[in-house]
């Protein structure tokens, strides 16, 4: 069965610092998604990426934020300089195609920002 | 005001009972309504999409009352497995494709 996968499973980086964390999305799928899960709370929606653009965001996705697919099978989120409160699970997920709402998530990148 | 409330529970039952989960959400435009699975720091696994007509996949039967802005799933005879956090998510036409997720509610199934 065709799944999300994400690396690192775990990253620890200082305050201040860039961080990568990679996505390979289902091969099929045309539409690509970030969340964020900070511990103990719900999981919350970051961007969304289609025909090689963003398509939508929330205002947790500021300008420290970006996101690239920089070949056909990644889908990458960049944090330029890391806080404290980016310390969180991320969760990569994709979704086949247009009118199809069903979303599947990787297993996620623990961030840990000291 | 939260845009999709769950119980946060524990609801903690015995192997074979049924247990229902409520969810309300506050849009609504809500177009799009799920239950996902979520395993102690994992990600979120999609248990079944919600219908109006309402559906069943084995044990479990997700019901929408789009008057009442309101979701159910009902888990029958539960399993050990089933022990998990179950996730009240919709997707609001406002909000384009981006899925928004309640806190969730934890079961517990003991043996």
């Amino acid at each position: 069965e065709p799944e999300v996968t994400q690396t690192p499973s775990h990253q620890v980086t200082q305050m201040g610092q860039e961080v990568i964390l990679r996505c390979v999305p289902i091969s099929n799928h045309l539409y690509f998604y970030w969340y964020r899960q900070i511990l103990g709370q719900k999981v919350e929606f970051l961007v969304s990426f289609y025909n090689n653009e963003i398509s939508e965001k929330s205002e947790i996705f500021d300008d420290q934020f970006s996101v690239e697919r920089p070949d056909g099978s990644n889908f990458t989120l960049k944090i330029r300089s890391t806080k404290l409160e980016d310390s969180a699970m991320y969760f990569c997920a994709s979704k086949g195609f247009e009118g199809s709402y069903e979303q599947y998530f990787g297993p996620g990148t623990r961030l840990t920002v000291t | 005001r939260k845009e999709v409330e769950q119980d946060p529970g524990p609801f903690n039952v015995p192997e074979g009972a049924t247990v229902a989960f409520n969810c309300t959400y506050s849009n609504s435009a809500s177009q799009s309504f799920f239950w996902y699975r979520q395993d102690c720091r994992k990600e979120p696994k999609l248990l079944m999409s919600v219908y109006s007509s309402g559906n069943e996949d084995g044990r479990f039967t997700a019901q929408l009352n789009r008057a009442s802005q309101y979701i159910s799933l009902l888990i029958r005879d539960s399993k050990l497995s089933d022990s998990a956090t179950y996730l009240c998510v919709v997707n609001m036409i406002q909000a384009g494709t981006a899925l928004i997720f309640g806190k969730g509610t934890t079961l517990s199934v003991s043996s």
